[in-house]
């Protein structure tokens, strides 16, 4: 069983609509959970961070985690077709010598359509 | 700033060929790491370093090599190319190794027949 499960897509919405992303994880002592967004032929880049429990928005974007399931999501209000992309979710373990662990999902592909 | 630069941006290599993929920031990061992306796969740490000088293997490290002898670089040697090794490396740097926040480099797709 991988360690952070991600459903691959691709989802596809029209534009306007809400996106909603999940991912599953299974080791508890995992501390941080971020999103990753990632266009065509480009690095991934850092969307959102959170350490606790319970909703982060901004913007458009709210991150929500739960650690009593091991579910965390990302839901995007108002999807534009510059939204389309990979989202990666990604799950940190801080590790005191070699500093934090990440562990990434598989990426789900998004596309918005106009 | 230019942040994190890779070269090349792509590459084809025969088995048994080896090559260095370059990795380059002008952030200052003391954090760097390598990661490699297949389909459904995700990222997987190969290589990383906390410092000039100190570097430790990830989650898939064989056939690769790393060195950091400069705060700037991070080069990854790949020692004799298998068919395996096809992926698109991402090169990532942050802060310090306590930094959640990694950036990427725009990857190198390797193909190697």
């Amino acid at each position: 069983q991988k360690e952070v499960e991600q459903d691959p897509g691709p989802l596809s919405v029209p534009e306007g609509a809400i996106v909603s992303l999940n991912c599953t994880y299974s080791n508890s002592a995992f501390q941080y959970f971020m999103w990753y967004r990632q266009y065509s032929r480009k690095g991934p880049e850092l969307l959102m961070y959170t350490y606790s429990s319970g909703n982060k928005e901004d913007g458009r974007f709210t991150a929500q985690v739960d650690k009593s399931s091991k579910y965390i999501s990302l839901f995007i209000r108002d999807s534009q077709p510059s939204d389309s992309a990979t989202y990666l979710c990604a799950i940190c373990l801080r590790i005191k010598a070699a500093g934090n662990k990440l562990t990434f999902g598989g990426g789900t592909r998004v596309l918005v359509k106009p | 700033n230019a942040g994190v630069t890779q070269t090349p941006k792509f590459q084809v290599l025969k088995t048994g060929q080896s090559m260095t993929l370059q990795c380059a920031q002008d952030m200052n990061h003391e954090y760097m790491s390598w990661y490699r992306q297949d389909p459904g796969m995700g990222l997987r740490l190969i290589h990383y370093s906390v410092g000039a000088g100190i570097t430790d293997q990830g989650e898939v490290p064989n056939g690769y090599n790393v060195s950091r002898s400069t705060t700037e670089d991070f080069p990854l040697r790949l020692l004799s190319a298998a068919p395996s090794q096809t992926s698109v490396y991402f090169c990532a740097s942050s802060y310090s190794k306590g930094s959640y926040e990694q950036y990427f480099g725009p990857g190198t797709r390797l193909t190697v027949t």
